[in-house]
């Protein structure tokens, strides 16, 4: 089954303590994304990858850092969390970051993070 | 400034009767324009897209959509919303030059069925 896989769901940490959310996905595709969610806000774009070894900070990069050193995995790194980062987090992907009719994304379920 | 606006946060619609959700938006040049739908727990779904051609465009669960370039709106309709429908629904835009990255998000608006 196509799909974008995010662990974990959900997680609790203290401030300061490095952790990091998987994102994988078995499609091919070429672009990956990562959002936080937050009430009011909308979805808000942390970074994205063109393809591998490729990333570009988005509209909320700050405290965050990406990797993709594969092209099926994104993960999502807080060096040093605090509590406004505690939010809703997706990882989505897409076939191409290009022009292209068929690019619409393709959302993970989720990872609930709260940081105290 | 490119955005997009769902100006209804939430609204409460009978089971049966029909639903309009609201978007605008404000961009450079006519945007892809997407619909998304977020059930409980879930991440998002993709409703339907508008790229060109047939200004009314038709989604999955019966959903559609009309893109309005004089009014810079995307509408959301369904003629009799099932119980099953309660969800949160974000309207989504995106450039023509870069595909599905630059994604734009509305806030959202939450959408309740009344039994």
């Amino acid at each position: 089954e196509a799909q974008v896989t995010q662990n974990p769901r959900y997680l609790i940490t203290v401030t300061g303590k490095k952790l990091t959310v998987t994102c994988s996905q078995n499609m091919n595709h070429e672009y990956m994304s990562w959002y936080r969610q937050d009430p009011g806000l909308g979805l808000r774009q942390i970074y994205y990858s063109m393809n591998v070894e490729v990333t570009d900070k988005g509209d909320v990069p700050e405290g965050y850092k990406v990797s993709r050193k594969e092209k099926r995995n994104f993960p999502l790194i807080l060096e040093s969390p605090s509590p406004n980062q505690t939010s809703l987090y997706f990882c989505a992907s897409s076939l191409t970051g290009t022009s292209s009719y068929n690019s619409p994304l393709h959302f993970g379920n989720g990872t609930r993070l709260t940081v105290t | 400034a490119q955005s997009v606006t769902q100006p209804d946060i939430h609204i409460t619609v009978s089971e049966g009767a029909s639903l309009e959700l609201r978007c605008n938006y404000s961009y450079g040049a006519t945007p892809y324009l997407f619909w998304y739908v977020q059930s409980p727990g879930q991440g998002l779904q993709l409703l339907l897209k508008y790229f060109s051609g047939d200004t009314l465009v038709q989604g999955i669960k019966g959903f559609e959509a009309e893109f309005k370039r004089s009014q810079s709106s995307f509408n959301l309709r369904k003629p009799s919303v099932h119980w099953s429908d309660a969800a949160e629904y974000f309207c989504a835009v995106g450039p023509r030059n870069t595909g599905g990255f630059k994604t734009i998000f509305g806030a959202g608006t939450r959408l309740f069925v009344k039994a």
